[in-house]
C-alpha cells in the first residue's frame, strides 16, 4: 500500500533561508505526489504536483519539488523563506485517478525573525 | 477557476442536535467529492467519497448513520452531523474533483468548517 512520510514535525528557518521539507513515499508504481499548504482555520492550497512529467516541479510562491524516484522522495524547497511561508505543508500521493490521497502528517514550518 | 466553498465557515450548536455543512463546486462539475476530518495539530482524515447521483462509501470507523453525505447534483454535497456530541467537534474539509484535463488527478479544497458541539 501507498504511503507518505513527512520528516520532522516541525522546521524553523531564518527569514531569508533556505527552506527544506522532507517527503518519502513508498509504492510499487509510479505515483502522482502533491504539497498542500494550510493556513490556520483554512482549507488546503496546493503549491505544485507530479504527475511524471517533468522531475522538477516549479509551484506558486517560490516553492518547487523534485522528484527522485531513486530516492523514493519528493522534498519541498524554497530559496529564500519569507514570514508569510509561516503554516502547516502537507505532501500526499495519489496512485492514479480513482484512488484517495494519502496524505502525510504534516510539518509545521516557523520563520524566525 | 476551481473554486470549491463551504458553508457555513463555523457553527456552534448543543449537544443533540443535527448540522448540515454544504460543499459546492463553484465553476466546474464535481463528479467525486470527498469529506475529510482534521483534528487540531493533525492531519486529514478521509471520513467518506461520494460519488454524484449513489451512495456514499464511507471508510472505516466512520458511522455512516451519524455522519450523513448527500451528493444530490454535480455541484452540491452535504454532510449533516447528525445528533451532534462534542467529541465531534472537529474541522470539516471537503474536496472536489471533476471533470475535464484540468482536474485530473487533483482535488480541490473548501475552505473548512469549524464544528464546536456544546
Amino acid at each position: 500500500a501507498q504511503s507518505v512520510t513527512q520528516l520532522g514535525s516541525h522546521v524553523s528557518v531564518s527569514e531569508g533561508a533556505l527552506v527544506l521539507l522532507r517527503c518519502n513515499y513508498s509504492s510499487s508504481v509510479p505515483p502522482y505526489l502533491f504539497w498542500y499548504v494550510q493556513y490556520p482555520n483554512q482549507g488546503l492550497q496546493l503549491l505544485l504536483k507530479y504527475t511524471s512529467a517533468a522531475t522538477l516541479v516549479k509551484g506558486i510562491n517560490g516553492f518547487e519539488a523534485e522528484f527522485k524516484k531513486s530516492e523514493t522522495s519528493f522534498h519541498l524547497t524554497k530559496p529564500s523563506a519569507h514570514m508569510s511561508d509561516a503554516a502547516e505543508y502537507f505532501c500526499a500521493v495519489i496512485m492514479n485517478r480513482d484512488d484517495k490521497i494519502i496524505f502525510g502528517k504534516g510539518t509545521r514550518l516557523h520563520i524566525l525573525p | 477557476g476551481a473554486v470549491v466553498s463551504q458553508h457555513p465557515s463555523r457553527v456552534i450548536c448543543k449537544s443533540g442536535t443535527s448540522v448540515k455543512i454544504e460543499c459546492r463546486s463553484l465553476d466546474f462539475q464535481a463528479t467525486t467529492m470527498f469529506w475529510y476530518r482534521q483534528f487540531p495539530k493533525q492531519s486529514l482524515m478521509l471520513m467518506a467519497t461520494s460519488n454524484e447521483g449513489s451512495k456514499a462509501t464511507y471508510e472505516q470507523g466512520v458511522e455512516k448513520d451519524k455522519f450523513l453525505i448527500n451528493h444530490a447534483s454535480l455541484t452540491l454535497s452535504t454532510l449533516t452531523v447528525t445528533s451532534a456530541h462534542p467529541e465531534d467537534s472537529s474541522f470539516y474539509i471537503c474536496s472536489a474533483r471533476g471533470l475535464g484535463h484540468r482536474s485530473y488527478n487533483e482535488q480541490f479544497f473548501g475552505p473548512g468548517t469549524r464544528l464546536t458541539v456544546l
